[in-house]
């Protein structure tokens, strides 16, 4: 998948325990994405970055945070993990912003209990 | 609010025949419409992509076909075949002044042997 390593693959947790989960990229793209992917809904983008340390919204980040302090390294990290919040999270990467292309690591399945 | 809205939710298509998924859109300013392949436990991959300018794009089996009038346009695979199963997401996205790519919601496509 394009140089892109998501870990863990699988989690389980409790309501209430906070999760991060990692995204490492050996392409040296420039943009970074977290997507969450849920039955009904395609994938909805909750945080992305375009940079060392530069990160924005976007349209399910409620509850979630990101960090990006390398340009290969992307974490998506749950403060307060919800029920609502089991998902399988994609992590992805592209190297331009017209006509973008994304490159998707395989998943991190998240189970909130 | 969804703003790529992809039809039907699933597909069942004999092995030679022809797939076609639909999507619509609702914001004019869009002006990238790539589809991506997901395939049980991988993230999705780009497939194929079409820009407004044209009406049509070809790759192999696969077809973009773009009405831009009725802000809408479909996926026709050809010859469809068994190792073609696999979820179908349309997809829409900002050149300039944003490019975060929006999703539809998916359809699983299954061919029977």
């Amino acid at each position: 998948d394009a140089g892109i390593t998501q870990s863990p693959r699988h989690k389980v947790t409790e309501t209430g325990t906070p999760v991060t989960l990692r995204c490492h990229q050996t392409e040296n793209h420039r943009y970074m994405y977290w997507y969450r992917q849920d039955p009904g809904h395609g994938l909805r983008l909750i945080h992305y970055s375009y940079g060392v340390k530069d990160t924005d919204k976007g349209e399910v980040s409620d509850g979630y945070s990101v960090s990006r302090s390398k340009t290969e390294d992307f974490l998506l990290t749950l403060e307060s993990a919800t029920s609502s919040q089991t998902s399988v999270y994609f992590c992805a990467i592209s190297d331009r912003i017209r006509d973008e292309k994304l490159f998707f690591g395989s998943g991190t399945q998240l189970s909130v209990l | 609010q969804q703003q790529v809205k992809q039809s039907p939710q699933s597909l069942i298509v004999q092995k030679g025949g022809i797939s076609i998924i639909n999507c619509a859109y609702e914001n004019t300013a869009f002006d990238y419409f790539p589809w991506y392949q997901q395939f049980p436990g991988k993230g999705p991959a780009l497939l194929i992509a079409i820009r407004p300018d044209v009406s049509e794009k070809k790759e192999g089996r696969f077809t973009i076909s773009f009405n831009k009038s009725a802000k809408q346009f479909s996926l026709h695979i050809m010859d469809s075949q068994p190792g073609d199963s696999a979820t179908y997401f349309c997809a829409a996205s900002k050149g300039t002044g944003g490019f975060k790519t929006i999703f539809g919601a998916g359809t699983r496509l299954f061919v029977k042997a």
